[in-house]
C-alpha cells in the first residue's frame, strides 16, 4: 500500500506552547493529505482536508485557528497545533491521496503522532 | 453524514471464527474499508469493498451487501496475535473516512 510517514511519533510540550506534525509521502505524490485525530478508547475522527496548494477545509467543531495546516507540496503537509492545552492531547494521524496509485491509497495511514500537552 | 454501527466487544477462542458486523447509513457511499488497531499504534488496513459480494485475503475475509448497508469482516483460524480493535470504516465520494467506534475482539487460549 501506499506509504505515508509522520514525525514525530510523540512529542510532549508544555501548555500554551505550538507544535509541528509532519506527513510525508514517501513512494507518490499526494494531491490531498486528510488529517484524523482519536482521542483514548475513542475512534477516529477527521479533522481536516488539505489540497496541495489551497487552504485546508476543515470539519465541523475544528478549529482552524488552531489547527493550522499547510500543504505546501505535494509530499509533505503540516499540522500545526497552536497554543496547545491538555485537553488537545491525542493521536494525530494522517493519511494521503494520489489518484494516479490507484483507488485507495487515502486508506493507508502514516505510524501517527501522539501528542501530551503536560 | 455517516451513521456507522459495530459491536463493543467480542471474544472467541484460539482457532476459531470471528464475525464483525457493520451496518451504516450514509450519503454518497464510495467503499468500506476493515482496520486492525493495536493499543498505541496506527490502524493497519485489512480489505475494502466496493462492490457486493465477498473479498478473501487470507484468514481474513469482508463482505458488503450496499442495498442493506451492510459489511461484516471474518477472522479465520484466530490467534492469540488477533487480539486487537476492529474498525469499520465508510469512505464518501470526497474520499473521506468515517469510523465506527471500533469492535474489541479478545482471543482466548
Amino acid at each position: 500500500g501506499a506509504v505515508v510517514s509522520q514525525h514525530p511519533s510523540w512529542v510532549i510540550c508544555k501548555s500554551g506552547t505550538s507544535v509541528k506534525i509532519e506527513c510525508r509521502s514517501l513512494d507518490f505524490q499526494a494531491t490531498t493529505m486528510f488529517w484524523y485525530r482519536q482521542f483514548p478508547k475513542q475512534s477516529l475522527m477527521l479533522m481536516a482536508t488539505s489540497n496541495e496548494g489551497s487552504k485546508a477545509t476543515y470539519e465541523q467543531g475544528v478549529e482552524k485557528d488552531k489547527f493550522l495546516i499547510n500543504h505546501a507540496s505535494l509530499t509533505l503537509s503540516t499540522l500545526t497545533v497552536t497554543s496547545a492545552h491538555p485537553e488537545d492531547s491525542s493521536f494525530y494521524i494522517c493519511s494521503a491521496r494520489d489518484p494516479l496509485q490507484g483507488d485507495y491509497t487515502e486508506a493507508f495511514f502514516g505510524q501517527g503522532t501522539r501528542l501530551t500537552v503536560v | 453524514g455517516q451513521n456507522i454501527d459495530q459491536p463493543t466487544e467480542m471474544t472467541a477462542t484460539e482457532g476459531a471464527i470471528v464475525q464483525i458486523n457493520c451496518t451504516y447509513q450514509t450519503s454518497g457511499f464510495n467503499g468500506l474499508f476493515w482496520y486492525q488497531q493495536h493499543a498505541g499504534e496506527a490502524p493497519t488496513f485489512l480489505s475494502y469493498n466496493v462492490l457486493d459480494g465477498l473479498e478473501e485475503k487470507g484468514r481474513f475475509s469482508s463482505f458488503l451487501s450496499r442495498s442493506k448497508g451492510y459489511s461484516y469482516l471474518l477472522l479465520k483460524e484466530l490467534q492469540m496475535k488477533d487480539s486487537a480493535s476492529y474498525l469499520c470504516a465508510v469512505r464518501d465520494r470526497d474520499y473521506k473516512l468515517s469510523f465506527g467506534a471500533g469492535t474489541t475482539v479478545t482471543v482466548r487460549a
